[in-house]
Parts: structure tokens; C-alpha cells; sequence
């Protein structure tokens, strides 16, 4: 079955550091991939996405995601973190031959000041 | 361009009870969806429509309805609610296709008792 899995359920992370979210996706074929970021009491905002080739991808906020298909990962990474990126970060997958999206469980961020 | 908005934005019922959930978008895409978010669980797709007229089951379907109105409103029916459909539900929509990024809504709270 095709599923995303993010296992970090929190991250708590100083402001400033660095961050990295974990994200990987057992697809048949590569699927496409998204990050979405929620703030509390809000929808989902999509940060950034793949389709195909650079494996780089940059997205609004700052944030990039590495795409790595040798280890069916999408980390997402964030070189100095604010305060203002608290927030739950879900990573989605969908493939070619489905119209809907498979979410992650989430990854809840608290940014210390 | 309000993008996607649902209506109501908390709503509670008792077993047994049926309600509707609006939702409606102005970005003049084909695509719509509906998620249903629990803690822990990230988004389930409960039904979509792929495009105006056509309707297919999502993951979690079951004490669910939606009718795609017109190209615009996709509402979801909940004929007989229980306590298992306390959740917070999102109302999606994309371009078309699988490449496209889904646009969501602000959601809503409901709580059955």
C-alpha cells in the first residue's frame, strides 16, 4: 500500500538553529511530493513540491526539501529557523495513477526563543 | 479571490443528527476534495471530485455524502452523525490532475456528542 510516513511526531528546535524534517514514502513509482505547513486554527499552506528533476527544490519561507530516491526520502530543511515557523509540517505524496494526495502524520515544530 | 471557503466554521451536534458542510472555491478548478483530520493521524481523504458531475470514495467514506453542486461547490452530508466523525474537515481544491497542488480551506470544528 502506498503510504508517507514522518517519524518525528515533535521537534523542538532553538531559534536560529537549524532544522531538518524526516520524511519518506514507499510508492511503486516516484511519487509526486509536497510539504504543507499548518498553523494552529488554519488550513494547510503548501511550502514547496517535486515533480521531476533537480532534486534541490527551494520553497517560500525559506524552506528547501532534498529529494532522494535511493532512500525514498523528502526531508525538508530550514537553514535558521524563526519563531514564526512554529507549526505542524506535513509531507504528501501522490502518484500518476491516483487524483488524491497521502499525508504524513505530521511533525509538530516548537521553536524556543 | 477569497480561494476556498467553508461554512460553518464550528458546529456541534448530537448522535443521530445530520448537518451539511459547504465549501466552495473561486479559483475555477476542476478538482475538489474533502479530508477529515484527527491528532496523530495528518489528513484522510474522504471523498473527491475529480471533475464537475463525477464523485469517488476516498480512503474513509463510510457515514459520508457529498454531491459537487457545480463546478464551484462540492458540500459533504453527514446523515445520521457519531461520535467517530469528531473531527476537523478540510475542503480542497486543485487544478486538475495529480501534479497539481491542492489549495485548502480554513476547515471546520465539528463535534458530535
Amino acid at each position: 500500500a502506498q503510504s508517507v510516513t514522518q517519524p518525528d511526531i515533535h521537534i523542538t528546535v532553538s531559534e536560529g538553529a537549524s532544522l531538518e524534517l524526516r520524511c519518506n514514502y514507499s510508492y511503486g513509482a516516484t511519487p509526486y511530493l509536497f510539504w504543507y505547513v499548518q498553523s494552529p486554527g488554519q488550513g494547510l499552506q503548501l511550502l514547496l513540491k517535486y515533480f521531476s528533476g533537480d532534486t534541490l527544490v527551494q520553497g517560500i519561507k525559506g524552506f528547501e526539501a532534498e529529494f532522494k530516491r535511493s532512500q525514498s526520502s523528502f526531508n525538508l530543511r530550514k537553514p535558521s529557523v524563526h519563531w514564526s515557523d512554529a507549526a505542524e509540517y506535513f509531507c504528501a505524496a501522490s502518484s500518476g495513477s491516483a487524483r488524491q494526495l497521502t499525508f504524513g502524520s505530521g511533525t509538530q515544530l516548537t521553536v524556543l526563543p | 479571490n477569497a480561494g476556498v471557503t467553508q461554512t460553518p466554521k464550528f458546529q456541534v451536534l448530537k448522535t443521530g443528527q445530520s448537518m451539511t458542510l459547504q465549501c466552495a472555491q473561486d479559483m475555477n478548478h476542476n478538482s475538489m476534495y474533502w479530508y477529515r483530520q484527527d491528532p496523530g493521524m495528518g489528513l484522510r481523504l474522504i471523498y473527491y471530485s475529480a471533475s464537475e458531475g463525477t464523485t469517488d470514495k476516498g480512503e474513509v467514506p463510510n457515514g459520508y455524502n457529498v454531491s459537487r453542486l457545480n463546478k464551484r461547490e462540492f458540500s459533504l452530508r453527514l446523515e445520521s452523525a457519531a461520535p467517530s466523525q469528531t473531527s476537523v474537515y478540510f475542503c480542497a481544491s486543485s487544478i486538475s490532475g495529480t501534479s497539481a497542488e491542492q489549495y485548502f480551506g480554513p476547515g471546520t470544528r465539528l463535534t458530535v456528542t
